[in-house]
């Protein structure tokens, strides 16, 4: 089935610093999500990427769609203590009924 | 407009039992699906019901079932619980097809 792989799995930084994910598939993606969950929380959507190279930017972040539709970004930059969370990437299956999570990437931030 | 709403919002059982998890959606999603999380195995799929209709389902063993009624609500049972099934389980709404889920907060199994 549908799977895909993202790193690292832990990230901390200082405030202030960049920090990106990646999200991997071995086969070409129709479309890629990522979603934000806070510590104590729930899965928040934050992005839909579709397009070949699509680039879209919320804030300070930018999410990135690879030209070959096999993998994706998350970059945020200058982060702050509220970026603190688990980031996922996730994609559907062929027929669209199943959505597909990475394993996460989790973000800590000291100030 | 209201959210998805997951009950009970934490709930103990014993060994053995069984338990059902109800789901909400957002006033007309007919898409609902269920996720297992845990510090091990991330978010995992459970199942995807629309129109009543469960259309995919995970890799879960038997013990685990689900259905949605005709105003999209949703139920999930587990039965014969076992100590592996400790959990927070999310349910997600959408519209249909490949749009953002937005999830409920969970309701955390504790099995004993």
């Amino acid at each position: 089935g549908q799977q895909v792989m993202q790193i690292p799995q832990y990230q901390h930084v200082q405030e202030g610093e960049d920090f990106t994910t990646y999200c991997n598939s071995s086969t070409t993606l129709s479309n890629i999500q990522w979603y934000k969950q806070r510590p104590g929380g729930h899965p928040v959507f934050l992005i839909q990427l579709v397009k070949s190279g699509e680039v879209k930017k919320q804030k300070r972040l930018t999410f990135q769609f690879g030209e070959a539709k096999k993998n994706s970004s998350l970059h945020i930059t200058a982060t702050q203590t509220t970026d603190v969370g688990t980031y996922f990437c996730a994609v559907f299956n062929q027929a669209g009924t199943a959505l597909i999570f990475g394993k996460g990437t989790t973000l800590s931030v000291s100030s | 407009k209201a959210g998805v709403t997951q009950t009970p919002r934490y709930l103990i059982k014993t060994r053995g039992q069984q338990v059902t998890l109800s789901c909400s959606p957002i006033s007309g999603h007919r898409s609902v699906s269920w996720y297992q999380q845990t510090p091990g195995q991330g978010l995992q799929f459970l199942f995807e019901y629309f129109s009543e209709t469960q259309r995919n389902k995970g890799n879960f063993p038997g013990r685990f079932s689900g259905r949605q009624f005709s105003n999209s609500r949703s139920e999930m049972n587990v039965s014969t619980l076992e100590l592996g099934d400790s959990a927070l389980y999310l349910c997600a709404s959408s519209l249909a097809g490949a749009r953002g889920y937005t999830f409920g907060s969970g309701t955390r199994l504790t099995v004993v």
